[in-house]
């Protein structure tokens, strides 16, 4: 079936740094890739998204990039703040559905 | 921005009742609602889509009979968790569907 892998598990930066999250999916009818940001005990909020038909988007200090050939795709955090702190996961629709199959998190501690 | 709640949003149940938990699309309608099963310290797993005025749609391995989903209106979707036992103990978490998937706060069941 479809899987999602995500890395690193935990990731510890200095404020400033920056993070990067990478996330590799299987199936090849994906077409939406979307980034939620959750902070313990609260809901997960979507941060940025990106369709098939574009490689880059950039928010302010918030980017994904997708790479379809080899079904990567990357959420990158510039300067970062500690109330960046928090679980990211990423996620790919199933198909062209509404569905999402969600990655297995990634942990960010931001340490001012 | 679009608002989902979820109500209750802890409760406590004895092993072999059923307990309801209830999923609203406050300021939109929602075709579409997901249920997701969360692990501490884990990934968000799909359990099933939540279709107004149709069938639920279940995820392989999802009891429909243990998890009955009914969406009987644009706003409220239910996931009842019939004959629960301690193994159903988790955090349930609904999304509705409005261009993007929207996180209600979640639901922690406890059954003793």
């Amino acid at each position: 079936g479809e899987n999602v892998e995500q890395h690193p598990s935990t990731l510890s930066v200095q404020e400033g740094d920056s993070a990067v999250i990478k996330c590799t999916y299987s199936d090849s009818a994906s077409n939406y890739f979307p980034w939620y940001k959750q902070e313990l005990g609260k809901r997960p909020q979507l941060i940025i998204d990106i369709r098939s038909n574009v490689g880059e988007k950039k928010d302010q200090r918030i980017a994904v990039t997708l790479n379809k050939t080899a079904k990567h795709f990357s959420l990158h955090i510039t300067e970062t703040q500690p109330e960046d702190s928090a679980v990211y996961f990423c996620a790919a629709s199933i198909g062209n559905t509404d569905k999402l199959i969600f990655g297995t998190g990634t942990r960010l501690q931001v340490f001012p | 921005g679009a608002v989902v709640s979820q109500h209750p949003s802890w409760v406590i149940c004895k092993s072999g009742t059923s307990v309801k938990i209830e999923c609203r699309s406050l300021d939109f309608q929602a075709t579409t609602m997901f249920w997701y099963r969360q692990f501490p310290k884990q990934s968000l797993m799909l359990m099933a889509t939540s279709n107004e005025g149709s069938k639920a749609t279940y995820e392989q391995g999802v009891e429909k009979d243990k998890f009955l989903i009914n969406h009987a209106s644009l706003t409220l979707s239910t996931l009842t968790v019939t004959s629960a036992h301690p193994e159903d103990s988790s955090f349930y978490i609904c999304s509705a569907m409005e261009n993007e998937q929207y996180f209600g706060p979640g639901t922690r069941l406890t059954v003793t």
